[in-house]
């Protein structure tokens, strides 16, 4: 069965420096994209960015490029986003998702197949 | 970057009634657009991808249609368990944006 474990929520002021985690299992991580996507209280999705697990290779959104960094870990199968410095407005939840799909003939299927179960982070003094 | 509007942001019907919201991207997307459901405090689900397909066991009253700029969700007919705020997301080589979200209530 394939499963998103993400780390449990944090509660952190404005300044400090977070990293939250996306555990895979139940498939092959490296072979596939993991996505995080946040969620303001309220408010809807926006994509931030993607990883490959089997090489690293990092895209963003350029509305996140600068502000957060995505990296992987192939060896424990986990994934992570992390801030140097937070501020109250990083306060949201935050998905990952694995990018699922398939191509045929050259034209491929894209789609986030297996969502984690989500990250609240809090930032307040 | 390609935007995805979608409209209407919430909407009201009755259990039985039939419920269309629409996206439309900023550019020709192809039929590269997915719909997902999210019910309160869950992660979303995908319910069709490629514009039109069902995600395998995604009950037969959602269906979606169209390519290019223009596509519609419809839910052929509402049920309670329905509720929920739905999304469509286009994706762009590695890109994968969501559109605002409808918020779909009971009346």
């Amino acid at each position: 069965e394939v499963q998103l474990v993400q780390s449990g929520a944090e509660v952190k002021k404005p300044g400090e420096s977070l990293k939250i985690s996306c555990k895979g299992s139940g498939y092959s991580f490296t072979s596939y994209w993991i996505g995080w996507v946040r969620q303001m209280p309220g408010k809807g999705l926006e994509w931030m960015g993607i990883i490959y697990p089997g090489d690293s290779d990092t895209r963003y959104s350029p509305s996140f490029q600068g502000q957060v960094t995505i990296s992987a870990d192939k060896s424990i199968s986990t994934a992570y986003l992390q801030w140097s410095s937070l501020k109250a407005s990083d306060t949201a939840m935050y998905y990952c998702a694995r990018r699922g799909g398939y191509c045929t003939n050259g034209v491929c299927s894209v789609y986030f197949d297996y969502w984690g179960q989500g990250t609240l982070v809090t930032v307040s003094s | 970057d390609i935007q995805m509007t979608q409209s209407p942001s919430s909407l009201s019907a009755s259990v039985g009634d039939r419920v269309t919201i629409t996206c439309q991207a900023s550019q020709d997307i192809s039929n590269y657009l997915n719909w997902y459901q999210q019910k309160p405090g869950k992660a979303p689900k995908l319910l069709i991808y490629d514009a039109s397909n069902l995600e395998t066991g995604v009950p037969s009253r959602f269906s979606g249609s169209g390519s290019g700029t223009d596509f519609t969700f419809t839910i052929s007919s509402l049920q309670p368990e329905d509720i929920a705020t739905y999304y469509c997301q286009q994706y762009d080589n590695l890109a994968l944006t969501f559109g605002g979200g409808t918020k779909v209530e009971i009346k």
